[in-house]
């Protein structure tokens, strides 16, 4: 269990330019979650996959946003035409596919902080 | 909509002492989760302890235990022992039974153990 990693650490990049971060969840655990959390505050979810299907989407999931899974493993998560607002720290998590989804703990990966000039 | 209020934005303990954070939750439901996640500077986000709702018992583990309050809509951590390795950022969150397990967090807690 090497735990969830994120890539990069911090990404800086002046406004209007596109991102893209990467999570790989824990091996095996069928199930990714992406949240952002601002300076202050809790996460706040964005968007949950179960393997490769997008099953829920946060509105704060505007159209400039979008995730992918393509193989259920890793997850991207890239903003287009980054505004000041998006400034954030970007996490990732995911859980065991045992059970009822609600029921396992999710495990988080380190972040990834997008600072937009 | 299911909202989680932490009140207390910073708290502080005396090591070795006990500390009690607060956290309330409003929600229509009665089949859901509780959780209290640890955030240290610039570390991983870590589950600390989980209370099923339909559990009347509170949940402990170590030196973490909850007060878990269902009419109130109240469930606070007490840290027993405080450790200087205890100090972080701590968020109550929630989560109902027939979701898609997103979580919803309140907006923390920070808390200073001073030696």
């Amino acid at each position: 269990d090497t735990g969830v990693s994120q890539n990069p650490r911090h990404k800086i990049t002046k406004r209007g330019q596109n991102v893209t971060f990467r999570c790989d969840p824990i091996s095996e655990h069928n199930r990714l979650y992406w949240y952002r959390q601002t300076l202050g505050q809790g996460p706040e979810f964005l968007t949950y996959f179960q393997n490769e299907a997008q099953l829920e989407k946060s509105r704060l999931l505007s159209d400039r946003f979008s995730a992918e899974r393509p193989k259920g493993s890793f997850s991207t998560l890239e903003i287009q035409r980054t505004e000041q607002g998006d400034s954030a720290m970007y996490l990732c998590a995911s859980s065991d596919n045992r059970g009822l989804v609600s029921n396992q703990p999710q495990h988080f990966g380190d972040g990834t902080r997008l600072s937009i000039l | 909509a299911q909202t989680v209020t932490q009140s207390q934005p910073e708290m502080s303990v005396q090591e070795a002492e006990t500390v009690t954070l607060s956290c309330t939750y409003d929600t229509s439901e009665s089949d859901y989760y509780l959780f209290w996640y640890k955030q240290p500077p610039s570390r991983q986000m870590i589950l600390v302890i989980r209370q099923e709702a339909y559990k009347q018992q509170n949940a402990t583990e170590n030196r973490f235990s909850v007060n878990f309050q269902k009419a109130a809509k109240s469930f606070s951590l007490k840290i027993s022992d405080s450790q200087l390795g205890d100090a972080a950022m701590y968020f109550c969150a929630y989560r109902y039974v027939g979701s898609q397990g997103n979580l919803i967090f309140g907006k923390g807690t920070k808390l200073s153990v001073k030696p």
